[in-house]
């Protein structure tokens, strides 16, 4: 499966600031997917990055509060914009394998966001 | 809707004891189910994948078995291990109208292995 490294792994922000949050797969995938996970709850998948195109955006996130990058398919940024404490989440990016369809999600390690 | 419900929420056992997780499911069209193992502050690592004609899967000591009649699947933890300790998470592909897969996720059990 393919190896995702995730960055950064945790950070603590001010309320109103952004921070953005890096994917690099080690091998060319055509989605990836970034989701958050708020505490005790499921992941909720925020979006699907596909290269050359906008991403597109599940009910409930939008554009200007998670604008996403995807300039390869190896690469993807996920920012989270004007940030409150309702944001504090870890957020996860995600891939699918290399054989293609559902088989081989693989995980990034997480960025554990805390805004204070 | 598409549903995935886990129980229990939270389990606590003794080392080298065994354990079971349990998901029930209302995703369908079903494609596959899958276990994953989160530690905390990690992301979640694949343990078993199963399709629709696997009734159990193995990997080590995790054993996962799926009744697609029942949408019931189980996790088995055999001689658990303090490493064991971590949120296990059971998610369900569904095919969209599109022809994409769509996963649903459990909330996950939290399990606590003690020495």
């Amino acid at each position: 499966s393919a190896v995702i490294s995730q960055k950064p792994s945790r950070d603590i922000c001010q309320r109103g600031t952004s921070l953005t949050i890096q994917c690099q797969v080690d091998s060319q995938v055509t989605m990836m997917f970034w989701y958050r996970q708020q505490p005790g709850q499921s992941l909720t998948l925020i979006a699907t990055a596909n290269q050359g195109s906008e991403a597109t955006y599940e009910s409930g996130f939008v554009i200007d509060k998670f604008p996403i990058s995807r300039p390869n398919l190896t690469f993807s940024t996920l920012t989270v914009s004007n940030m409150s404490p309702e944001d504090s989440s870890i957020y996860l990016c995600s891939v699918e394998g290399r054989s293609g369809g559902p088989y081989g999600y693989t995980f990034g390690s997480g960025t554990r966001l805390t805004v204070v | 809707k598409n549903q995935v419900e886990q129980s229990p929420q939270s389990l606590i056992i003794l080392e080298g004891k065994n354990c079971t997780l349990q998901c029930n499911y209302t995703v369908s069209p079903f494609s596959n189910l899958r276990w994953y193992k989160q530690d905390t502050g990690r992301g979640p690592v694949s343990l078993t994948i199963m399709t629709f004609s696997e009734n159990t899967k193995s990997n080590g000591r995790y054993t996962a078995t799926l009744d697609a009649d029942t949408k019931q699947s189980s996790l088995h933890i055999t001689a658990s291990q303090l490493s064991d300790s971590a949120s296990y998470i059971c998610v369900v592909l569904g095919l969209s109208s599109g022809g994409s897969y769509i996963p649903t996720f459990g909330r996950g059990t939290s399990l606590i292995v003690h020495p």
